[in-house]
């Protein structure tokens, strides 16, 4: 069984850039969720996706979308970066969209904004 | 909004002994899942135990159990017999039923196991 990989591992912007992050979900699963990590604080939740459409947002502004491919791979992305956008960023994939199946998290992505 | 508070920033514990990390939250909802997470420096969130809220029996796995209190809105973890790979950053989480993958996190107690 493949568990939750997220590409790249560590990333540095500038701010007003646009960066692509990117979520293969563990084998069998069609629902993905990103959070964000500021250093010294929880995860905090983005957005969902499940069957391709996203079906859940946290209070994030519009310049956070996010992408899901028919093979349940994921992509997050951040325009016009912020200093504040400086995160780790986490992917976590379940099976079942609003159900309440368990969710299994990747290793995130280090964002770094200068 | 619910919320999730950890009041603990740091605990630490000898090899072998037993501690409790302190969680507690903030919700309208009757029917609900809560968690405890383990995230060790490799960053990777590990579910460590899972709670439903329509449950009064207090989950365990191993030697980590909780003590969950509905009324008072208390959900503790206890790690018993410690171990040096318990080191690591303790998330309290709740989860609406019903509310798909949205977890919402407490800010984390850092556990340190000392020989």
């Amino acid at each position: 069984e493949t568990g939750v990989t997220q590409s790249p591992t560590h990333l540095i912007k500038t701010r007003g850039q646009q960066v692509t992050l990117r979520c293969s979900s563990q084998s069998g699963h069609n629902t993905v969720s990103w959070y964000q990590q500021a250093l010294g604080q929880g995860p905090q939740f983005i957005f969902q996706y499940y069957r391709e459409e996203e079906n859940g947002r946290g209070n994030f502004p519009p310049r956070f979308s996010g992408l899901q491919f028919p093979n349940y791979s994921s992509e997050l992305n951040v325009n016009a970066l912020e200093l504040d956008d400086s995160a780790l960023y986490l992917c976590a994939s379940s099976f079942g969209g609003l159900s309440n199946q368990p969710q299994h998290f990747g290793d995130g992505t280090r964002l770094s904004i200068l | 909004a619910q919320t999730v508070t950890q009041s603990q920033p740091e605990m630490s514990v000898q090899e072998a002994e037993t501690v409790t990390l302190s969680c507690t939250y903030d919700t309208s909802e009757s029917d609900y899942y809560l968690f405890w997470y383990k995230q060790p420096p490799s960053r990777q969130m590990i579910l460590v135990i899972r709670q439903e809220a329509y449950k009064q029996q207090n989950a365990t796995e191993n030697r980590f159990s909780v003590n969950f209190q509905k009324a008072a809105k208390s959900f503790s973890l206890k790690i018993s017999d410690s171990q040096l790979g318990d080191a690591a950053m303790y998330f309290c989480a709740y989860r609406r039923t019903g509310g798909g993958n949205k977890l919402t996190f407490g800010t984390g107690t850092q556990l340190k196991v000392e020989l």
